[in-house]
Order: C-alpha cells, then structure tokens, then sequence
C-alpha cells in the first residue's frame, strides 16, 4: 500500500514564526501536492512538484514556499506564519507511470494553529 | 479549468436510510472522477473512481456511483446508511493528460439514529 506520512498531526505556532511541513512518500510517486483545507472552501492547492527540484504554484501559493530535494520528500515551508494560516495541511502524492488511473494518495495531515 | 459541483454542503439521513451525494463536472471530455471520504482529523481516503470502464463503479464500504456522460455527474449512492457513513466526501476530476486535480467543496454527510 501507498503510503504518505506527514510529519506533525498538530502544530501549534506563534505569528511570525517560521514553519516547516514534511511529507514523505514511498512509492517513488513523481508528482507530489500540498493542500490546504478549510470549511466551506475544500481542498485548495497551495503548490505541487512533479519532479525532484521542480515546483509549480497553485491557486494559493502566498505566503507559503516548497522544497523538494528529494523524490519521496516535498516539504511545505511558511516563513512568517500568520494567523490566516491557521488551517489544515494535506499532503498528497501520485503517479504518471503506465497504468496510472489518476488517484491522488494522501496524508492524514498536519492541523496548524496560529497564536 | 474544470469545475466541480456538489449539491448540498450538509446532508443528513435516517441510519438505514438511501444516501445520495450529488457531483457534476464541467467538462467536454470525460475524465478521471474520484469519490474521497475524510473521517474528522484524516486525510483523504479514496472511496471509489471511474477511469472509463464500466460506468458504474463499486467502491468501499457499500458505495457506488454512477457515471453519466450525458448528465456530466457522478453521484454517490449506498442503499442503507452506517452510523459510520458519518465523515465529509470530495468528489474529484483529473484531466487524463496531466495531473491537475480539482475539487469539489465537500459535503458533510450527518447519519441519524
């Protein structure tokens, strides 16, 4: 089974601190995703990779920024966490080999409070 | 860009009741559709997909949804509800040549005693 692992469950940050998200994968999936999840707005890509050291913006990519050293690892960065960032973090990743269906592979997230 | 739709931000249904989940899509093209459950502090779980074989598609748990073309929808259906059928459910579109992703808002789904 795939996996995704995100590295914190629960965050609890102060404004302006500098915040890092991990995600790693282990399915050698190419493409990798952060989300962010809100009520009443959905899922909202924030930014995804599709390639080691590759990086494409989504529909939300202020105030946020990604790394993507390695292919199983895409970390999501916020480098003055603001109160308006307080949300949920979904990771996901998938794949564009032969066969590929189009599923994304998720997380089970990371809950970011901003004081 | 596509767009999804799902009708009905909150639904609820007697336990053993039919539950209906409504999706429409936006598209000339049929695409990838996925169905995603997410229990309160989870990720995303896939339910069920249709990737062009048979239009209607059994998933987990007891669902299934249909895809109609003609309607461009893919509403999710399961004949008696579970007390454990109480979660939030994404419908999702992917285009079958790239890996964008869209959403739908999510509906929350409320099963009653």
């Amino acid at each position: 089974d795939v996996k995704v692992t995100q590295s914190s469950r629960y965050l609890v940050k102060r404004t302006g601190e500098k915040v890092f998200l991990e995600c790693v994968q282990d399915m050698d999936h190419e493409n990798m995703f952060w989300y962010r999840q809100d009520p009443g707005l959905g899922l909202r890509l924030i930014y995804f990779s599709y390639d080691v050291k590759m990086k494409e913006k989504g529909d939300i990519p202020e105030g946020y920024s990604v790394s993507r050293e390695k292919k199983e690892r895409f970390s999501l960065i916020l480098e003055s966490a603001s109160t308006n960032q307080t949300s949920m973090y979904l990771c996901a990743s998938s794949t564009n080999r032969q066969g590929w269906t189009g599923e994304l592979f998720f997380g089970e997230g990371s809950r970011l409070t901003v004081l | 860009a596509q767009s999804v739709t799902q009708l009905g931000s909150h639904v609820s249904v007697s336990e053993g009741a039919l539950v209906l989940l409504r999706c429409n899509y936006s598209s000339s093209v049929p695409p990838y559709l996925f169905w995603y459950v997410q229990y309160p502090n989870q990720g995303l779980q896939l339910l069920l997909k249709y990737t062009s074989a048979a239009t209607l598609v059994k998933g987990i748990n007891g669902f299934e949804a249909e895809f109609k073309k003609s309607e461009t929808s893919f509403h999710l259906t399961k004949p008696s509800a579970h007390m454990s059928d109480a979660a939030e459910y994404f419908c999702a579109v992917s285009e079958r040549t790239g890996n964008q992703f869209y959403f739908g808002t999510g509906t929350s789904l409320t099963v009653i005693p």
